[in-house]
C-alpha cells in the first residue's frame, strides 16, 4: 500500500520554463511534507518542506503547494535550470507517531538547455 | 557533502552471508535513520535510533538489526542475505527527534547479493 505516490516517473522541460512535479498521498494523518532532490551516486538532499497548516511555501526558485482536501502537493521550479536535472522525491511524515519519512518513488526531471 | 559518511560504498556478497553497514552521523546529530531503496521502490524507512536508543521501526525484516553506539555511529547488520536484499542502503542523521528536523543523507551503500 503506497501512501505517497508520484505518478510521473519522468518529466522533461526546457531551460527557463516551469517544472511542475506532483505528489499525492493517501494517509490523512500526514501533516508535514518535504521534497528531496537526488543526484546519481549521492544521497537525497533536502529541498523544501511545508507544514499542513500552510498551503504554500516558497524558497527562491522553488515553491511547494499543498492542497489538503485533494491530498495533493506539487513542487514548482521557476525558472528551470540544467543543474536542476535530478530525481525528486516527495516525502511525508506525521506527528504523534515516529519521525519516519514515507517517500514516493521519485520523478526524474531533465532540464534541456 | 552532507557530513554523513557511510562505509563501504559498495558491497558484493553471496546469498546466506552476513554483512555490516556503517554510518557516521553529522557532528552533533543525535538521531540516525536507515532507509532501503530497492530497484522498483522508493526509499523505505527501516529503523531510527536517537542517542543510542531505538526510536522507531519501519519495514525492517527480522534478519536485519541495527544499533547506535555511544559515539553515535550506527551499524546495520543484514544476515541470511537473499537476492532480494540487493539495494541501496542510506543512512540519514538529524539534530533531534521530531518530524520537522531536517534529515541529512549519506551517499549510501550499494549492496549486491549474488
Amino acid at each position: 500500500d503506497q501512501q505517497v505516490k508520484q505518478n510521473s516517473p519522468s518529466l522533461s522541460v526546457q531551460e527557463g520554463r516551469i517544472s511542475i512535479l506532483n505528489c499525492d498521498y493517501t494517509n490523512s494523518m500526514f501533516d508535514y511534507f518535504l521534497w528531496y532532490k537526488k543526484y546519481p551516486a549521492e544521497g537525497p538532499t533536502f529541498l523544501i518542506s511545508i507544514s499542513s497548516i500552510k498551503d504554500k511555501n516558497e524558497d527562491g526558485r522553488f515553491t511547494v503547494f499543498l492542497n489538503k482536501s485533494a491530498k495533493h502537493l506539487s513542487l514548482h521550479i521557476v525558472p528551470s535550470q540544467p543543474g536542476d536535472s535530478a530525481v525528486y522525491f516527495c516525502a511525508a511524515s506525521s506527528q504523534g507517531g515516529s519521525e519516519k519519512l514515507v517517500f514516493g518513488k521519485g520523478t526524474k526531471l531533465t532540464v534541456n538547455p | 557533502d552532507s557530513g554523513v559518511t557511510q562505509t563501504p560504498k559498495h558491497l558484493i556478497t553471496a546469498t546466506g552471508q552476513r554483512v555490516t553497514l556503517r554510518c557516521s552521523p553529522r557532528s552533533g546529530d543525535l538521531s540516525v535513520y536507515w532507509y532501503q531503496q530497492s530497484l522498483d521502490q522508493g526509499l523505505q524507512f527501516l529503523i531510527q535510533y536517537y542517542n543510542g536508543e531505538e526510536r522507531a521501526k519501519g519495514n525492517i525484516l527480522e534478519r536485519f538489526s541495527a544499533q547506535q553506539f555511544p559515539d553515535l555511529h550506527s551499524e546495520l547488520n543484514l544476515s541470511s542475505l537473499e537476492l532480494g536484499d540487493s539495494a541501496l542502503y542510506f543512512c540519514a542523521s538529524s539534530v533531534g527527534t521530531g518530524h520537522n528536523y531536517e534529515q541529512y543523507f549519506g551517499p549510501g551503500t550499494r549492496l549486491t547479493v549474488t
